[in-house]
């Protein structure tokens, strides 16, 4: 089964400043998707990004990259120039292309504040 | 375009009672799942459908059903209230096994 693991809890960025997030995932499967979902307080899953695990090119989305390493199972989210908008949960999740399922899974999630 | 509709944002449950949250989705997606999502948890998937009439379990099944009728609607099921259950709810619909998913907004059920 897949896992997806999000080993920062919490983080922490000053505005106007850049900060990374992780995500590392474990599967046996060579073609699937990955996104970073972000959560403000108002509880609205908003998708930030997708990478699809056949494009080699990395996602970006305006302030928002990523850094997807395949043979290491890394998705890590960049964003630039941080917003005090920006402060909010993020989620990693993986999602199969094969299979009648296609679920996401998640991660446990990021709380990132944004400081003035 | 409404997206996908979650009804009621909010409720309160005795322990024993039952309840239906409602989900509807208006753009003709196949997919659609519900998560509960918990403190330090994540978003853990509770049932999901592939189609209209399809339906199977997720990570967390237990103390939930599950119907699909329509391939626009996708209501859960709490058949007896436990407080275990208290949490935020998402319902969540796609286009095809491709591609991402569109969240409601969420359902906050507190059981006491």
């Amino acid at each position: 089964a897949q896992t997806v693991t999000q080993s920062q809890p919490e983080m922490s960025v000053q505005e106007a400043e850049t900060v990374t997030l992780s995500c590392t995932y474990d599967t046996s499967e060579s073609d699937y998707y990955l996104f970073w979902y972000k959560q403000p307080p108002s509880r609205q899953m908003i998708l930030v990004i997708r990478q699809e695990a056949y494009k080699q090119q990395n996602a970006t989305e305006n302030r928002f990259s990523v850094n997807f390493q395949k043979a290491a199972k890394s998705f890590s989210l960049k964003i630039s120039d941080s917003q005090l908008g920006d402060a909010a949960m993020y989620f990693c999740a993986y999602r199969s292309r094969g299979g009648s399922q296609g679920n996401l899974i998640f991660g446990k999630g990021t709380k990132l504040s944004v400081k003035p | 375009n409404a997206g996908v509709t979650q009804t009621p944002k909010f409720q309160v449950l005795k322990t024993g009672q039952s309840m239906t949250l409602q989900c509807a989705q208006d753009m003709n997606h196949e997919y659609m799942s519900w998560y509960r999502q918990d403190p330090g948890m994540g978003l853990r998937l509770i049932h999901y459908s592939v189609g209209a009439g399809i339906t199977d379990q997720g990570e967390v099944p237990n103390g939930y059903n599950v119907s699909r009728s329509t391939t626009e609607d996708f209501p859960l099921r709490l058949l007896s209230a436990a407080p275990s259950q208290t949490s935020v709810y998402f319902c969540a619909s796609s286009l095809s096994r491709y591609g991402g998913y569109t969240f409601g907004s969420g359902t906050r059920l507190t059981v006491v």
